[in-house]
Order: structure tokens, then sequence, then C-alpha cells
């Protein structure tokens, strides 16, 4: 399966910036995905990057807070604009991966706070 | 949206017990998946069902995807230390990849020595 390395693992932020995070997966896929997982709580998808076209949001995430770059078939970042202590969570992207199934890998999840 | 019920919530068991959990929904799901996250950790895939009816064992673990594509367990038998962790079942609506995962809320399994 798909590896994936996701950066940074963890950062302190200030209220008010930004911060880019970026996921390098070891061979080219389709599809890249975001996910958000708030402390204790489950994963929520925040989008779909797919390479060539614009990112496809999931209801509650706008383009102007998470906005999503994918340059090409293994690299895709992930933007938390204008920070607040309600964004404090582990951000994960992840891919498809499979043969005749198909599952998702997910990288290891950078974990934000924000202070 | 569509929403995942996991139950139970939480499992308090001994070492060497059977562990059973499972996952409805009010929508059909054309995938069902099964993870478990540690600390600090993504979530790793452990039994992916692609059917609905079919049963699939990888180790102690077996997990079934329910005939009327709403809802999936999962069961791992004479548990061990390194089971403990959180649990998530996880929904696809189109399959193939061409969506993201709809996850439920988590079991966390800590087993008592």
């Amino acid at each position: 399966s798909a590896v994936i390395s996701q950066k940074p693992s963890r950062d302190i932020c200030q209220r008010g910036t930004s911060l880019t995070i970026q996921c390098q997966v070891d061979s080219q896929v389709t599809m890249m995905f975001w996910y958000r997982q708030q402390p204790g709580q489950s994963l929520t998808l925040i989008a779909t990057a797919n390479q060539g076209s614009e990112a496809t949001y999931e209801s509650g995430f706008v383009i102007d807070k998470f906005p999503i770059s994918r340059p090409n078939l293994t690299f895709s970042t992930l933007t938390v604009s204008n920070m607040s202590p309600e964004d404090s969570s582990i951000y994960l992207c992840s891919v498809g991966t499979g043969g005749l199934g198909y599952g998702y890998t997910f990288g290891s999840g950078t974990r934000l706070t924000v202070v | 949206g569509q929403q995942l019920n996991q139950s139970p919530q939480s499992m308090f068991i001994q070492e060497g017990e059977d562990v059973s959990m499972n996952c409805t929904s009010s929508s059909i799901f054309n995938t069902w998946l099964w993870y478990k996250q540690d600390p600090g950790e993504g979530p790793v895939l452990l039994i992916a069902l692609y059917k609905a009816g079919e049963l699939t064992s990888n180790g102690r673990l077996t997990a079934q995807f329910g005939i009327t594509r709403k809802d999936s367990f999962l069961n791992i038998s004479a548990s061990i230390p390194s089971d403990v962790g959180i649990y998530f079942c996880a929904g696809q609506i189109k399959g193939g990849g061409a969506d993201g995962l709809t996850f439920g809320k988590g079991t966390h399994l800590i087993i008592q020595p």
C-alpha cells in the first residue's frame, strides 16, 4: 500500500495566523482526501483533492478557510487559514489504495494547537 | 449528511475475551471498512468489505457487511494487550475510491490484564 508522509507532525500556532500542511505520497494517486479529527472525536472529511481541478469541499468546510493545492499526482497541501482555538485538531491526509478491492491509507496526521 | 452509529462507545474487557462491536446507518453504503487508531498515529485499515453479506477474516478479526448494506460488525477473538486502541467503522457511499469516508464515533477498547 502507499506510504504517506505528512509535515509538520505537530505545531503550535498563534490565533489569526495560517498553517500549511504537506502530504507526500510515494506513488501516483488520483484522489487525495483531507480529514479533521477534533480532540477525542472521530474523523470528518474536509475535502477531496483531484490533480488538475479544484478541490471538492464537504458541507461545513469552505475554500477560504481550508484552501487546498494539488499540483501533481503525489503531493497536496492543506492550509488552515486565520486560525482560532476551535481549529485545534489533528489533520490527516488519505489516499486510496488497493487492486481488486479498495481501501484507504492515512498519514500519521498533523497535530495542530492554536493558542 | 450520512451518519454511522457505532457501539459500544467503550469496552473494558479481560485479556483473552472476545470482543464485538457494530455500526449501523440509515443510509446504504457500498463499502464498509474497519480501522484501528493508536495514540499519535493515523488510522490503520484492518478489514475492508465490498459486497453485501460478505464475511471476511484477518487473523483474529472477523467482519461482516450487512445484507441490507446499512450495517457491519467487527469481532476480535481472544483479545491480547496490543488490541488496545480505538476502532472505527467507516463507510463509502459510491465505492471504488470515488469518494471519501464517513466514520463512526469509535469504540475505545481497554483490556485489563
